[in-house]
C-alpha cells in the first residue's frame, strides 16, 4: 500500500548549523510533496512544497529536493535558529490516490543554543 | 479571510459512546479532509468531502462517518468509541487537487479526544 517513511525520528543540531530530513515514498504516481511544521500544541503548517516537475525548490533558509527515480525527497534547513525547533512532517499525494495525502511519522528537530 | 476552525477543542468520552466533531473551512475552500493524529505520530487520513459527498477514504472502519454541508463546513462522527480512538482530530480545508495534482491543505487547531 501507499507509504511514506521519514528519517530521522529525532534530530538535534547546533544553532547556525544545517538540518536535513529525508523521506521515501512508495506510490510511483505521487506528484505533490508538501512539508509541514508542527510546534507543540499547535496545528501543522505548510512550510514548503514541491511538485514532481521540478527537482529542487528554495525559500530563504528552507529548500526541498526531489528524486523521482529513487522516490525520495529531502528537507534542508540552513542557518538554523531556535524557532526552527518543532516536529516536521513530510507527505506525498498523487493522482492514483485522488485526495489522499500520506504523512510520514515526523522528525522532532531540536536546536541547541 | 478566516482560517479553519474546529470545535470542541477538548473533550472526554467513555468507551461505547458517540462523538461529533465540527469544522468550518477556510473562506473560499470547498473541500474538507479529516485526519487522526495519535500522540507522537503523523496525521492519518480518515476521509475527504467535496460537494457534500465523500470522495476519498483511508483505512478507518465504518463507525467513522462524516458530513459536509452546503456552506462547506463539516462534521466527523465516531460511534462506539474505543480507547484507541483517543487522539487529536485535525480538519483541513482546501480547494481540492489543482491541475498539477497538488492538494494544498490548511489545518485547523484540532479537537483532542480522550476516551476512558
Amino acid at each position: 500500500g501507499e507509504n511514506v517513511e521519514q528519517h530521522p525520528s529525532t534530530l538535534s543540531v547546533q544553532e547556525g548549523d544545517s538540518a536535513v530530513i529525508k523521506c521515501t515514498y512508495s506510490d510511483s504516481a505521487s506528484n505533490y510533496f508538501p512539508w509541514y511544521k508542527q510546534e507543540l500544541g499547535k496545528r501543522p503548517q505548510l512550510i514548503i512544497d514541491i511538485r514532481s516537475n521540478v527537482g529542487e525548490k528554495k525559500d530563504q533558509r528552507i529548500a526541498v529536493t526531489l528524486n523521482k527515480t529513487a522516490k525520495h525527497f529531502s528537507l534542508h534547513i540552513t542557518e538554523t535558529q531556535p524557532e526552527d525547533s518543532a516536529v516536521y512532517f513530510c507527505a506525498a499525494t498523487g493522482y492514483s490516490s485522488a485526495s489522499k495525502i500520506i504523512f510520514g511519522s515526523g522528525t522532532r528537530l531540536s536546536i541547541r543554543p | 479571510e478566516t482560517g479553519v476552525t474546529q470545535s470542541p477543542t477538548h473533550l472526554i468520552k467513555t468507551r461505547g459512546q458517540q462523538v461529533t466533531l465540527r469544522c468550518s473551512s477556510q473562506s473560499g475552500h470547498n473541500t474538507v479532509s479529516w485526519y487522526q493524529q495519535a500522540l507522537g505520530q503523523g496525521p492519518q487520513f480518515i476521509f475527504q468531502y467535496y460537494r457534500e459527498e465523500e470522495n476519498g477514504r483511508g483505512n478507518f472502519p465504518p463507525r467513522f462517518s462524516g458530513l459536509q454541508f452546503p456552506n462547506y463546513s463539516s462534521e466527523l462522527n465516531v460511534n462506539a468509541l474505543e480507547l484507541d480512538d483517543s487522539a487529536l482530530y485535525l480538519c483541513a480545508s482546501s480547494l481540492g487537487q489543482d491541475s498539477s495534482g497538488a492538494n494544498v491543505l490548511t489545518f485547523g487547531a484540532g479537537s483532542r479526544l480522550t476516551v476512558l
